[in-house]
């Protein structure tokens, strides 16, 4: 599938501090967009997902932007907290395939 | 409760030596798919399918064999696994196709190639 940029790889906040990852992709065809979080030892687990005729989309403290004429998403979490601690996975498809970014590791200190 | 089950969880095996990791769904799901992850790299797509008798390569499927004979199965296998398929393998599954909903995926398959 194509390629998918996603940023930073590591994240590193206090509690209560915002985090936002971004992801950047080129298949002009993409129309569906979402979020994974995946906690050590788990599988990934679907937490948020916008489609392209959305440009936002708010979950009580996650919310994810959409700007498909530049070819960006991102994720935004708000009031972070130690649970939120994870590896984040953008993603985007077609119809058929998901393709994944690479990950970025949040990591929440109290 | 709704899941997909992966087993085994955990497989250390030879260079060479065939074997099959199984995967269930029990939730009707017409769509399933494979992903390795790897360190540095995320998850990738080795294949999917559609639906029963319908399966399709994804971006990594070299080395890798997979059937659907049933709605709830799809095993992967592999017919001579080499070093370079030690990896984290993830099954997966959705309603439809994987562009409009969630997937659901297995507590995931560590395996080694020696």
């Amino acid at each position: 599938g194509e390629n998918v940029e996603q940023h930073p790889s590591t994240l590193s906040v206090q509690e209560g501090d915002s985090a936002v990852i971004k992801c950047t992709y080129s298949d002009s065809a993409s129309n569906y967009f979402p979020w994974y979080k995946q906690e050590l030892g788990k599988g990934p687990q679907l937490i948020i997902d916008i489609r392209s005729n959305v440009g936002e989309k708010k979950d009580q403290r996650i919310a994810v932007t959409l700007n498909k004429t530049a070819k960006h998403f991102s994720l935004h979490i708000t009031e972070t907290q130690p649970e939120d601690s994870a590896v984040y996975f953008c993603a985007h498809s077609g119809y058929s395939t998901l393709t994944f970014g690479k990950g970025t590791m949040l990591l929440v200190s109290p | 409760e709704a899941q997909v089950t992966q087993n085994p969880r955990y497989l250390i095996t030879v260079t060479g030596k065939k074997l099959t990791v199984t995967c269930s769904q029990n939730m009707n799901h017409e769509y399933m798919s494979w992903y390795r992850q790897d360190p540095g790299l995320g998850l990738r797509q080795i294949y999917y399918s559609m639906n029963v008798e319908v399966t399709d390569k994804g971006d990594v499927p070299e080395g890798y064999k997979v059937s659907r004979k049933e709605k709830r199965n799809f095993p992967l296998i592999l017919e001579s696994p080499s070093p370079n398929q030690t990896s984290l393998y993830f099954c997966a599954s959705s309603s439809t196709g994987a562009g409009y909903n969630e997937q659901f995926f297995g507590p995931g398959t560590r395996l080694t190639v020696l």
